[in-house]
């Protein structure tokens, strides 16, 4: 088993450009997450899903979007890429039964230019 | 989620017992505590989580008072790999209701230093 698997692992965008980030987990985990994190911020939590055609906001989730077609992959979106949105972007999933934890995958690291 | 408080960092000798600390005097009733480690560079780790009761797994022990307003992780014999941030999190179990009350909140932890 991969658990969670993110890609790109390194991205360089220019301003105002478009990319998609993709998070795979072959678990069959009901619910996903994007986080981002920021030096000093913590992990931020920006959208999450619990199902397989659901998505919904978190606290950090303007300048983004997200779709969960299929259930083993949860995609997120950034139109108009700002230098803000520089940062590291974990993708997580869990079961439904909280007496699990979380998968996390190793990161997406983008930077906005 | 309610709120945890955890000191910023600290130390601990190879080979030693590593107790880290947290407090979450507002949880209800319905939140288990979680614990998090996040080493540099990585995605998070999940380590072990608890209700009431203490809790042992291959990683690590949780013990959480009685009155459940704190807690410790214990890691019982501390390597130079276990040298990280711990995050210690509150967060209640049960359906989705479309609240925020279902994801993982996460602060800023602790960050563990394991010393040669």
């Amino acid at each position: 088993n991969a658990g969670v698997t993110q890609t790109p692992k390194f991205r360089v965008l220019k301003t105002g450009q478009s990319m998609t980030l993709l998070c795979a987990q072959d678990m069959n985990h009901e619910y996903m997450y994007w986080y981002r994190q920021d030096p000093g911020m913590g992990l931020r939590l920006i959208h999450y899903s619990v199902g397989e055609g659901t998505t919904a906001k978190g606290e950090v989730p303007d300048g983004y979007n997200v779709s969960r077609l299929k259930k083993q992959n949860f995609l997120l979106g950034l139109e108009s890429a700002a230098p803000s949105q520089t940062s590291v972007y974990f993708c997580a999933s869990s079961y439904s039964d909280r007496d699990y934890g979380y998968t996390f995958g190793s990161g997406t690291r983008l930077t906005v230019v | 989620d309610a709120k945890t408080t955890q000191p910023p960092s600290m130390d601990c000798a190879e080979g030693r017992a590593a107790n880290l600390p947290c407090n979450h005097s507002t949880i209800s009733g319905n939140e288990y505590v979680y614990w998090y480690r996040q080493i540099h560079s990585q995605g998070p780790q999940y380590i072990i989580h608890g209700l009431k009761n203490n809790e042992t797994n291959e990683m690590a022990s949780l013990i959480i008072t009685e009155d459940r307003k704190s807690s410790t992780l214990i890691l019982p014999h501390a390597t130079l790999r276990d040298t990280a941030v711990y995050y210690c999190i509150v967060s209640d179990r049960g359906v989705f209701r479309g609240g925020s009350n279902y994801k993982l909140t996460f602060g800023k932890g602790t960050l563990l230093t394991v010393n040669p």
